[in-house]
């Protein structure tokens, strides 16, 4: 049973440039949800996708877009990057939006850096 | 603004003994509440959660404790074991809303 896998593992951009991250969520969940996590802090929630549409939306710029397939796979976009932007970016997938008593389970990560 | 707050950055316990780690949250509209443990160079993994309608929620040697009048969980485990080392961060959700995470405290355990 697969779980939630992530790619690329690593990425170097540089400033101003665009990003395209993707996230295959665990076996029998359908929402996923997109996170970053700076050095040494928690992660931070971005945005969540339902039925292939945006549900819920973090304290992030309109520069930070995503989508969701039919499959439930998705992709976190991030335009005009800013030095700011390095950071873990964490997938996470759950049965059902909302918590509903469920935890939602982690994908190992992007580690984005940009120079 | 900080919603979760793990205030112990970092803590080492000797092996055999009770490791206790700590979470105060403000939102009082909160009703479900993790523990997800960090190893380097991986995501999140979850360890135990608890729903408000409990005050404690026991799975081996994890023990998770929610006291609601004074906004604070906290996990015990026991005994510590070197595998145990890594980061806990506590989380914790509201019904149909996003999930808030601490910033984590990085436990030792030592041989």
């Amino acid at each position: 049973d697969a779980g939630v896998t992530q790619s690329p593992t690593h990425l170097i951009k540089t400033r101003g440039q665009q990003v395209t991250l993707r996230c295959s969520p665990k076996s029998g969940h359908d929402t996923v949800s997109w996170y970053q996590q700076a050095l040494g802090q928690g992660p931070q929630f971005i945005f969540q996708y339902y039925e292939e549409e945006e549900r819920q939306r973090g304290n992030f710029p309109d520069r930070f877009s995503g989508h969701q397939f039919p499959n439930y796979s998705s992709e976190l976009n991030v335009n005009a990057l800013l030095l700011g932007d390095s950071a873990l970016y964490l997938c996470a997938s759950s049965p059902g939006t909302g918590h509903q008593d469920q935890p939602q389970h982690f994908g190992d990560g992007t580690r984005l850096s940009i120079l | 603004d900080q919603q979760v707050k793990q205030n112990s950055p970092s803590l080492s316990v000797q092996e055999g003994r009770i490791s206790i780690l700590n979470c105060d949250y403000t939102n009082s509209m909160f009703d479900y509440f993790l523990w997800y443990k960090k190893y380097p160079a991986e995501g999140p993994t979850f360890l135990i959660s608890i729903s408000s309608i409990k005050d404690k929620n026991e799975d081996g040697r994890f023990t998770v404790f929610l006291n609601k009048s004074a906004k604070h969980l906290s996990l015990h485990i026991v005994p510590s074991q070197p595998g145990d080392s890594a980061v806990y961060f506590c989380a914790a959700s509201a019904p149909g809303n996003q999930f808030y995470f601490g910033t984590g405290t990085s436990l030792t355990v030592i041989p």
